[in-house]
């Protein structure tokens, strides 16, 4: 149980293309998602927490006109990363919540961005 | 400032042998304290967590200790396996908290 499906798994786009990637939660209603991005070698970093129905927080520093998210129901949250350019190339990945605080976050399996 | 302290950056272990993997924390608020594993190109992968009303968990192979009064806890993997090369994440929350903190994660080799 408790399975995250992130899709596309990798892509290459040309810069100022605008991308968009996928969150679901299979088996479970997730009513809380995050967005993390994971730079070579290093942790997670997150950038946003989205509640279903609701705007998401986004960190200190992340651009919310930059990096769109969309929470519209309890198994789908989307991440789009507007007009990308190549410093917008990292690992994407998002994990979900079921409902109750103490509930664990499972992750997906990351989307490979890459800006040409 | 890194709420959560993780140490080593990484670790060779022979097969068979114990991997230890710590983690040092200062927020007391934090009170749910998951370890994951990461294989290259994937998501983390939930492995063990602990409350600090006890003071080891053990799963399988997988043992984490806790030592509330020192804040730290750590992750013991047992009898280490090539399988088990990954990088591992700890990772604390604050009660009634969202977010999760992250360590700074350790690449463990499993030498055969």
């Amino acid at each position: 149980g408790a399975v995250v499906s992130q899709h596309p798994s990798r892509v290459i786009c040309k810069s100022g293309t605008s991308v968009k990637i996928e969150c679901r939660s299979l088996d479970f209603q997730a009513t809380t998602m995050f967005w993390y991005r994971q730079f070579p070698k290093k942790s997670l970093m997150l950038m946003a927490t989205s509640n279903e129905g609701s705007k998401a927080t986004y960190e200190q520093g992340v651009e919310k006109d930059k990096f769109l998210i969309n929470h519209a129901s309890l198994t789908l949250s989307t991440l789009t990363v507007t007009s990308a350019h190549p410093e917008d190339s990292s690992f994407y990945i998002c994990s979900a919540r079921g409902q109750g605080e103490s509930q664990p976050q499972h992750f997906g399996d990351g989307t490979r961005l890459s800006i040409l | 400032q890194q709420q959560v302290k993780q140490s080593p950056q990484s670790l060779i272990v022979q097969k068979g042998g114990i991997s230890i993997i710590n983690c040092a924390y200062e927020n007391t608020a934090f009170d749910y304290f998951p370890w994951y594993q990461q294989f290259p190109g994937k998501g983390p992968a939930l492995l063990i967590a602990i409350r600090p009303d006890v003071s080891e968990k053990k799963e399988g192979r997988f043992t984490i200790s806790f030592n509330k009064s020192a804040k730290q806890f750590s992750l013991h993997i047992m009898d280490s396996q090539p399988g088990d090369s990954a990088t591992y994440f700890c990772a604390a929350r604050e009660e009634y908290g969202n977010k999760l903190v992250f360590g700074a994660g350790t690449i463990l080799r499993v030498k055969s």
